[in-house]
């Protein structure tokens, strides 16, 4: 039983290149979160999707960050023209039915920007 | 503005003793609070949780306390195990349909235990 998947594991962009990160849900969950982890800090939310619907990005900066979740296929957190200051840690987790329920983390996504 | 506080970024801890993390929050509508822990060059994983109706849950050698009027909670480990060495991190929510799908980590206490 599978559980988040993210790829890459590492990703290194030079500035104002495109970052792509995956995310694929665990088997049978519905809802998936993105938070950030940035050096000596805790972890941020900052976006909530079920498929096909972006239900709340509060937590995304309000330029070059997208999020998606196809009807088929993974999460996409797609960041554009990225800086320096957008290296971290990229977590995506996912739950079952209910928003509620305990989030699942996938292994995260170590973006360096060069 | 941090809302949760882990004030002791390590902690060291003989195999065998107790373990004692802190947490410090701020927002009184914080209403659901989960411990993750996260291994290096992994994801957090959920250890244990309690919501606010409650002042202790207990899971095997983990017991959470949460004293709501302090704003505190705590994260006991009995006894104290190698494999627990590990970052733990504090994360409560809001209430059922105000975003409490948002959850709020601590940046973590980094928990070695020694042999």
């Amino acid at each position: 039983n599978a559980g988040v998947m993210q790829n890459p594991r590492h990703l290194v962009r030079r500035r104002g290149q495109e970052a792509r990160l995956r995310c694929s849900p665990m088997k049978g969950h519905s809802h998936v979160y993105w938070y950030r982890q940035l050096p000596e800090e805790g972890l941020k939310f900052m976006v909530y999707l079920q498929k096909e619907n972006i239900i709340d990005e509060s937590g995304m900066p309000k330029e070059r960050f997208s999020a998606e979740f196809p009807k088929e296929g993974p999460s996409i957190l797609r960041i554009q023209q990225v800086v320096r200051g957008d290296s971290a840690a990229y977590f995506c987790a996912s739950s079952a039915a209910d928003p509620q329920d305990t989030q699942y983390f996938g292994p995260g996504t170590r973006l360096t920007v060069l | 503005d941090q809302q949760v506080k882990q004030n002791s970024p390590s902690l060291s801890v003989q195999e065998g003793r107790i373990s004692i993390l802190n947490c410090d929050y701020t927002n009184s509508m914080f209403d659901y609070f989960l411990w993750y822990k996260k291994y290096p060059a992994e994801g957090p994983t959920f250890l244990i949780s309690i919501s606010s109706i409650k002042d202790k849950n207990e899971d095997g050698r983990f017991t959470v306390f949460l004293n709501k009027s302090a704003k505190h909670l705590s994260l006991h480990i009995v006894p104290s195990q190698p494999g627990d060495s590990a970052v733990y991190f504090c994360a409560p929510s809001p209430p059922s349909g105000a975003g409490s799908y948002q959850l709020t980590f601590g940046k973590g206490t980094k928990l070695s235990v020694i042999p």
